[in-house]
């Protein structure tokens, strides 16, 4: 159970473009939904959190305009990443919670290697 | 401040037990403590999550003393196979920063 599905796991494009990432609960409503960053060797950093319905909060220091989240419903939420540049190349994942808090763990998808050329 | 904090790597052999611990001196009462473990490429997987004393599933036991301000994972018989990073997590209820991944425990099985 608590299967997260990311799609897609791999996406190379030129600069300028825009690439939507999906993140999907299989088997459980997803109260909340998150999306991290990684770089190479480094641990992840939390980017945004979505509740169903309403707008993301996002971390201090993350464009919300180049980042767009919507989590329209209990099951899908997308990470759109707006006029990509090269430094915008990472590994994007995202996670599902039942619950908004602690007590509940986050499943996480398998991640999106993104790569702006 | 570092809101958690663990070794950085750790070797261990195949076949053994190995504990990885966790400080989160500034837990509060409404903080549960979650270990997630994550190969390259690939997103976090879960492994085992607690409030207090032990909790053991069918990979894991987790260990949190009395004042929990530290946890202990523990992986019994590990193979080559658990070679991966080993975050522990807590969410921090009554924080803006809620949600802060430490370093990770960079564990290698050697054969």
């Amino acid at each position: 159970g608590a299967v997260v599905s990311q799609h897609p796991s791999w996406v190379i494009c030129k600069s300028g473009t825009s690439v939507k990432i999906e993140c999907r609960s299989l088997d459980f409503q997803a109260t909340t939904m998150f999306w991290y960053r990684q770089f190479p060797k480094q641990s992840l950093m939390l980017m945004a959190t979505s509740n169903e319905g309403s707008k993301a909060t996002y971390e201090q220091g993350v464009e919300k305009d180049k980042f767009l989240i919507n989590h329209a419903s209990l099951t899908l939420s997308t990470l759109t990443v707006t006029s990509a540049h090269p430094e915008d190349s990472s590994f994007y994942i995202c996670s599902a919670s039942s619950g908004g808090t602690g007590n509940q763990p986050q499943h996480f998808g398998d991640g999106t290697r993104l790569s702006i050329l | 401040l570092a809101k958690t904090t663990q070794p950085i790597s750790m070797d261990s052999y195949e076949g053994q037990e190995v504990n990885i611990t966790c400080s989160h001196n500034n837990i509060a009462t409404n903080d549960y403590i979650t270990w997630y473990q994550q190969f390259p490429s690939q997103g976090p997987r879960f492994i085992i999550q607690g409030y207090k004393t032990k909790v053991t599933n069918e990979v894991a036991s987790l260990f949190i003393p009395a004042d929990r301000k530290s946890s202990t994972l523990s992986l019994p018989r590990v193979s080559l196979s658990d070679t991966a990073v080993y975050y522990c997590l807590v969410v921090w209820e009554n924080r803006d920063d809620k949600i802060i991944f430490g370093k990770g425990t960079r564990l290698h099985i050697l054969p």
